[in-house]
């Protein structure tokens, strides 16, 4: 069965820190992965996806993440951390007909 | 373009009473989705809807039930509210039906407290 973990269930960091965030998959075949934020008490947007090729991918809002077929990953990642940044990050990888299996998120709060 | 919009944004139940949570998006999407999220569980799907016409279960249908009323509306119903149901229900919905990958797009939510 697919599954997505997410190990931090929490992560604080200082404005202008760099910050990564972890993400483990179990998949029989080459994913399609996703990263979503949630603002406080807003829907999820979508930062980035990837598909194929190119495994380093860049999103929005200065974000990018690398997929690690060997290690089973795909880390999210920000050179330098903002107070906007503060939110809840999940991880998630589809499934036939389009359905997606998150992991259970995490908490990022952002020190000044 | 207002995106996905769902109501209401807040409701408290009883145990036993029944409810419709209202789901609509005007990006001429095919297929919608339902969510809920639970802390420390991430989302869950609920049911889903391929293309208009069908309607279909996700990995937690207990409980609930939906109806795909045209291309725009997607409905989710609790017949008869449990504590366990207590949530943020979260409606999403895609352009293509059936292609993976294909970017979903969130509504605000719903937080639901049954009692």
């Amino acid at each position: 069965a697919q599954s997505v973990t997410q190990p931090d269930i929490h992560i604080t960091v200082s404005e202008g820190a760099s910050l990564e965030l972890r993400c483990n998959y179990s998949y029989g075949a080459t994913p399609y992965l996703f990263w979503y934020v949630q603002s406080p008490g807003q829907g999820l947007q979508l930062l980035l996806k990837y598909f194929s090729g190119d495994t380093l991918v860049q999103g929005i809002k200065g974000f990018e993440a690398e997929f690690k077929r060997s290690q089973s990953s795909f880390n999210l990642r920000k050179p330098s951390v903002h107070w906007s940044d503060a939110a809840e990050y999940f991880c998630a990888v589809v499934k036939a007909g389009n359905k997606l299996t998150f992991g259970g998120g995490t908490r990022v709060l952002v020190k000044p | 373009n207002a995106g996905v919009t769902q109501t209401p944004k807040f409701q408290v139940l009883k145990t036993g009473q029944s409810m419709t949570l209202q789901c609509a998006q005007d990006m001429n999407h095919n297929s919608m989705y339902w969510y809920r999220q639970d802390p420390g569980m991430g989302l869950r799907l609920i049911y889903y809807s391929a293309s208009e016409g069908t309607t279909d279960k996700g990995e937690v249908p207990n409980g609930y039930n939906v109806s795909r009323l045209n291309k725009r509306e997607f409905s989710l119903r609790l017949e008869s509210a449990a504590p366990s149901q207590t949530s943020v229900y979260f409606c999403a919905s895609s352009e293509i039906s059936g292609f993976e990958g294909e970017t979903q797009y969130f509504g605000p939510g719903t937080r639901l407290l049954v009692l």
